[in-house]
């Protein structure tokens, strides 16, 4: 079965120091692999995607995550972070059961210190 | 994009009644579309696969007389929290899938408040 699992469910970083929240997951075909921001009392916003192209994706607010299939792993990084950083993220996998259905780890609450 | 609405945003009813969410496509036509529930400080679960034409699919755990879901149209997919009671309490989200794409498109979500 496919499944993501998100290591460490709260990470506190300061201001301008380096965000690295982990993401493995188990997969007996290639899979597609996303990250998610919820921020307080709010849905999804779909933050990176790996649909089996280039392994590292970027997005331009400083996000960026790789895919290393050796290591079965879709860690998400940003160089500096922002206190408008913080929030819930979210490692997900989508399943193709004849439609693709989205299958989310448990979340990782990013906290931001001044 | 792809843009997918979801009603309403909120919602508080008493304990006892129904409370129905819909799920709409804008533009694209879904064949499917998922239900998912989020309790307070956790994780994005699971309840249901609503099928164009056909039954739900429910998850394991998920009462399929209490959730009831219809999936009028290739645009629309409702979610009907019968009998709610506090426990049912929760932030209620629709996805639908791209058209063969593997990315999910979210609605707002509905935050259901039982009384």
């Amino acid at each position: 079965a496919q499944s993501v699992t998100q290591l460490g469910s709260h990470v506190s970083v300061s201001e301008g120091a380096l965000v690295l929240l982990r993401c493995n997951y188990s997969s007996s075909v290639p899979p597609y692999l996303f990250w998610y921001v919820q921020y307080p009392n709010q849905g999804l916003q779909l933050l990176l995607k790996y649909t089996s192209a280039a392994t590292l994706v970027k997005r331009i607010n400083g996000f960026e995550a790789e895919f290393k299939k050796s290591e079965t792993s879709f860690h998400l990084t940003k160089p500096s972070a922002h206190m408008s950083d913080a929030a819930e993220y979210f490692c997900a996998v989508s399943l193709n059961t004849g439609g693709f259905k989205t299958i989310f780890g448990a979340g990782t609450r990013l906290f931001v210190k001044a | 994009g792809a843009v997918v609405s979801q009603h309403p945003s909120w919602v508080i009813c008493k304990s006892g009644t129904s409370v129905k969410i819909e799920c709409r496509s804008l533009d694209f036509q879904a064949t499917t579309m998922f239900w998912y529930r989020q309790f307070p400080k956790q994780s994005l679960m699971l309840m249901a696969t609503s099928n164009e034409g056909s039954k739900a699919t429910y998850e394991q755990g998920v009462e399929k007389d209490k959730f009831l879901i219809n999936h009028a149209s290739l645009t629309l997919s409702t979610l009907t929290v019968t009998s709610a009671h506090p426990e049912d309490s929760s932030f209620y989200i629709c996805s639908a899938p791209g058209t063969g794409s593997p990315e999910a498109f979210f609605g707002q979500g509905t935050r259901l408040t039982v009384v």
